[in-house]
């Protein structure tokens, strides 16, 4: 059965700072994985999705990388603004047509 | 093109009751996938519909179950309410394959069972 964990659960840094989120996996055989972003009430927005070929991908201050044998894969942040404070989750897949897998999600705080 | 809407943002219920929530993906989208999140589960997959047939069920009891129209609007229900079903649900859409692409979200009902 596979399972995600993402850690920290909660991060705090100052604006301007580049940081990095972690998710693993246990099952390494994926078909993809995607970053979500939720906002307090709110449902979730897609940021990015990997598929299980590719290594990494980027868009604007987000680049998230996958490496499949190790089971992990992390979303980086650059120069970080108090508008990216939300929770971030990570969701893997396993084949076609199977449901996403969460991790329980890092909640980010950026401190102006 | 108008995103995934889900009705009602906000429930009250009490034990015993039942509830229906109503989904209605983006245009043109025809899978639909229902999520359960609790601060303590996080989100739980409860049961993905294409063209109005379920294609992957979670495991959830009996009392949760679902439908899909043949415009791709979808319901869930959930009967026999208990305290531990106070959680927001959230459905997501994508034009085919709810996992080979994008799902997306729409901003989830609340639902609270007193």
């Amino acid at each position: 059965k596979q399972e995600v964990t993402q850690i920290p659960a909660a991060l705090s840094v100052p604006e301007g700072e580049n940081l990095v989120l972690n998710c693993s996996f246990t099952d390494s055989a994926i078909y993809n994985l995607q970053w979500f972003r939720q906002d307090p009430g709110k449902g979730l927005t897609s940021l990015l999705l990997i598929q299980s070929s590719q290594r990494e991908q980027t868009s604007g201050r987000l680049n998230a990388s996958l490496d499949k044998s190790s089971g992990r894969s992390t979303l980086y942040i650059a120069a970080s603004q108090p508008g990216d404070s939300a929770t971030y989750l990570c969701a893997v897949s396993s084949s076609g047509n199977t449901p996403l897998v969460f991790g329980k999600g890092t909640r980010l705080s950026v401190i102006a | 093109k108008a995103g995934v809407t889900q009705t009602p943002r906000y429930l009250i219920k009490t034990r015993g009751q039942q509830v229906t929530l109503s989904c209605s993906p983006i245009s043109g989208h025809r899978s639909v996938s229902w999520y359960q999140q609790t601060p303590g589960q996080g989100l739980q997959f409860l049961f993905e519909y294409f063209s109005e047939t379920q294609r992957n069920k979670g495991n959830f009891p009996g009392r949760f179950s679902g439908r899909q129209f043949s415009n791709s609007r979808s319901e869930m229900n959930v009967s026999t309410l208990e305290l531990g079903d106070s959680a927001l649900y959230l459905c997501a859409s994508s034009s085919q394959d709810s996992s080979g692409e994008t799902q997306y979200f729409g901003p989830g009902t609340r639902l609270l069972v007193l």
